[in-house]
């Protein structure tokens, strides 16, 4: 089956700094995608999404990017804190679902050291 | 505390018996979601109720498994005749129709199954 793809399994990052975490998606016609980051021992939590008519999202330290030429889709965090440490997934709703039946990527962990 | 609640948080079983996993949902959602973890993974849709209609099962949700929410509100989730390989974090999440942000599912902290 069609699936959401990572590619870096971990990322290492000083505070302060920028992090860029990618995801590759297969299905060219998805047309919604969502970043959920989860904390250790936590369920996941939804961060921002963004829709296949729009490449650039904005929201609050955080930048989704989404490039439909290359099916690539990233999620950038601004000044990094020790709190940004987690997993984090990105998510796509598949043409032939609804927003109820998200695929989940494996994951990218970033790690945010002092 | 108003977000998912999930019961219970641990359970270790041995190989051939019944679990039931149970999920109250922000008492204002009317959909519910099961998803299930596996070490390393993202979560993997299960199944999903709008109020108390079963709308929607994943292939991965073999006979083993059954879902219920027989009031609209909390769900279970029960696994008979556990194998090893349903070892995993069972997730249970809710969201409301046309509420909030379009894809944005509330999780709980989920249900670990350890299968001896």
């Amino acid at each position: 089956g069609e699936s959401v793809g990572l590619h870096l399994p971990t990322l290492s990052v000083q505070e302060g700094d920028n992090s860029i975490i990618n995801c590759a998606y297969s299905n060219s016609a998805s047309d919604y995608f969502i970043w959920y980051k989860q904390e250790s021992g936590k369920g996941p939590q939804f961060i921002i999404d963004i829709r296949s008519n729009m490449d650039k999202r904005q929201g609050q330290r955080v930048t989704v990017l989404l490039n439909k030429t290359v099916k690539h889709l990233s999620l950038q965090i601004a000044a990094t804190q020790p709190g940004d440490s987690a997993v984090y997934f990105c998510a796509e709703k598949p043409p032939d679902g609804g927003y109820n039946k998200l695929i989940f990527g494996a994951g990218t962990r970033l790690a945010v050291h002092p | 505390d108003t977000g998912v609640s999930q019961d219970p948080r641990h359970k270790i079983t041995k190989r051939g018996q019944n679990v039931t996993f149970r999920c109250d949902p922000i008492s204002e959602h009317n959909r519910l979601y099961w998803y299930r973890q596996t070490l390393g993974q993202g979560p993997e849709f299960l199944t999903y109720f709008q109020n108390e209609a079963q709308l929607e099962k994943s292939r991965l949700l073999s006979d083993r498994f059954s879902a219920e929410r027989p009031k609209g509100s909390f769900s279970t989730l029960e696994i008979q005749r556990t194998e090893q390989g349903d070892s995993a974090m069972y997730l249970c999440a809710s969201s409301s129709v046309g509420g909030g942000r379009t894809g944005e599912l509330f999780f709980g902290e989920g249900s670990r199954l350890t299968v001896l």
